[in-house]
């Protein structure tokens, strides 16, 4: 089973700052991956970096880095430069490699509210 | 890239109607699909897998005869809230894999707003 968990119900962030958002895993499952989502207000649910649990260097994609410490089993979204655009709500979402009825679903954790003030 | 879509965006009904809602893979084939609910400001429920050909295989807690699903094809999956009362009120969001998944990675729908009066 996973289980994730995002501590931060709501973030705020000055436009052009960096900020971290976190997120810890917990699995048994001896190969997995971590995904951030971004949600805006419309509701559509935006890929935004993913990590493999053998994957060797933390993922980057543009402004967003993951900040991947399997031995903290912590997964951090850094959004460097922050713009308005980037208010949302954010989602970690686990997949696991277990099999049966669990074989490709995602868990998702509680979701981090992001404001970006000018 | 891969595309999902969800039919219809938003809907309106009546307490004790149903609703259909679809979700399509459109340029890819899609083995298995995924139905979540969502409350305002809260996280994806997931409710039901839905594989193609098969029967949907429910969550803990969802009740099967209340959110019947059914994949009929590669590229299409339905979901039919029966009788709807207000409590069904949420935003219902599908997913789909593909047949060869890159890093795991689901697909998104947009979404369907789902308000019972």
């Amino acid at each position: 089973a996973q289980k994730i968990t995002q501590t931060q119900p709501g973030m705020f962030v000055q436009e052009k700052e960096a900020v971290t958002l976190d997120c810890t895993y917990d699995t048994s499952d001896p190969s997995y991956g971590l995904f951030w989502y971004k949600q805006p207000s419309s509701g559509e649910m935006i890929f935004l970096i993913y990590q493999g649990s053998y994957d060797q260097q933390n993922a980057t994609e543009g402004r967003y880095s993951l900040n991947f410490q399997k031995a903290r089993k912590s997964a951090n979204l850094v959004i460097s430069a922050s713009q308005l655009g980037d208010s949302a709500m954010y989602f970690c979402a686990s997949w696991g490699s277990a099999g049966g009825t669990s074989y490709g679903k995602l868990t998702f954790g509680q979701g981090t509210i992001l404001t970006v003030h000018p | 890239g891969a595309v999902v879509s969800q039919h219809p965006s938003r809907v309106i009904c009546k307490s004790g109607t149903s609703v259909k809602i679809e979700c399509r893979s459109l340029d890819f084939q899609a083995t298995t699909m995924f139905w979540y609910r969502q409350f305002p400001k809260q996280s994806l429920m997931l409710m039901a897998t839905s594989n193609e050909g098969s029967k949907a295989t429910y969550e803990q807690g969802v009740e099967k005869d209340k959110f019947l699903i059914n994949h009929a094809s590669l590229t299409l999956s339905t979901l039919t809230v029966t009788s709807a009362h207000p409590e069904d009120s949420s935003f219902y969001i599908c997913s789909a894999r593909t047949l060869t998944p890159l890093d795991n990675e689901q697909f998104f729908g947009p979404g369907t707003r789902l308000t019972v009066l």
